[in-house]
């Protein structure tokens, strides 16, 4: 079974929805990470999690949400989709006794139209 | 800030030419730098964390390497099956002498090897 899983794989939406894309791990990882990717741009960072109670915005937070309803769950929310959000999204966890080295999630696919 | 480029963007091989990936970094203080590779429609997969100037570690083909300034991928007689994009990404240092975890990733390069 993989270590860190997301939900939806793919997800077709339109503009002004509201979507929420799931992680979940069973790494038992404390930190958490939402990136996404769009091409030529590479992975940026979205929001991060370092434990249940602090969560911190990553480079890119405008528009986005995220909740950690437990260690193991870190949840992405777009309040009001709109087109430019069409983007791959990933899900990372870390832990620093192991070099802070990130695992990823195996993506969702967003279109927001 | 810091910053990761990636060089070239495309990089095409034939079976068992051997050749190198760029990634040039500045960031305030190394805490790491990371190599991973992704397959089309995958996340992306951890291969290498180097963490000082003059260090070299190996898996199977591949080989990176670290400088102040820069790190190379080198890809030795490659396979088809190394086709993939291959991401650079460091992580710096706070002020405070410890380490958020963040990564700040390059763009990657898409190396396509032809049997």
């Amino acid at each position: 079974d993989a270590d860190v899983t997301q939900t939806p794989r793919n997800r077709i939406t339109k503009t002004g929805k509201r979507i929420m894309l799931e992680c979940s791990q069973t790494k038992g990882h404390d930190r958490m990470y939402w990136y996404r990717q769009d091409p030529g741009l590479g992975l940026r960072l979205i929001y991060y999690s370092f434990d249940v109670k602090d969560i911190n915005k990553g480079e890119i937070s405008d528009g986005y949400s995220v909740s950690r309803q437990a260690q193991a769950k870190f949840s992405l929310s777009l309040e009001s989709a709109i087109p430019n959000q069409t983007a791959l999204y990933f899900c990372a966890t870390s832990d620093p006794r192991l070099a802070h080295t990130q695992y990823f999630g195996p993506g969702t696919r967003l279109t927001v139209l | 800030e810091d910053q990761v480029t990636q060089s070239p963007e495309a990089l095409r091989l034939q079976e068992g030419e051997s050749s190198s990936l760029n990634c040039s970094y500045t960031v305030s203080g190394l805490r790491g730098l990371f190599w991973y590779r992704q397959d089309p429609g995958k996340g992306p997969e951890f291969l290498f964390t180097l963490y000082s100037a003059g260090e070299e570690k190996e898996k199977e083909r591949l080989k990176a390497t670290l400088t102040k300034k820069e790190s190379f991928l080198h890809i030795t007689a490659p396979k088809p099956e190394d086709s993939a994009t291959y991401l650079c990404a460091v992580q710096a240092y706070t002020t405070g002498g410890t380490s958020y975890g963040k990564l700040t990733f390059g763009q990657g390069t898409i190396l396509t090897v032809h049997p």
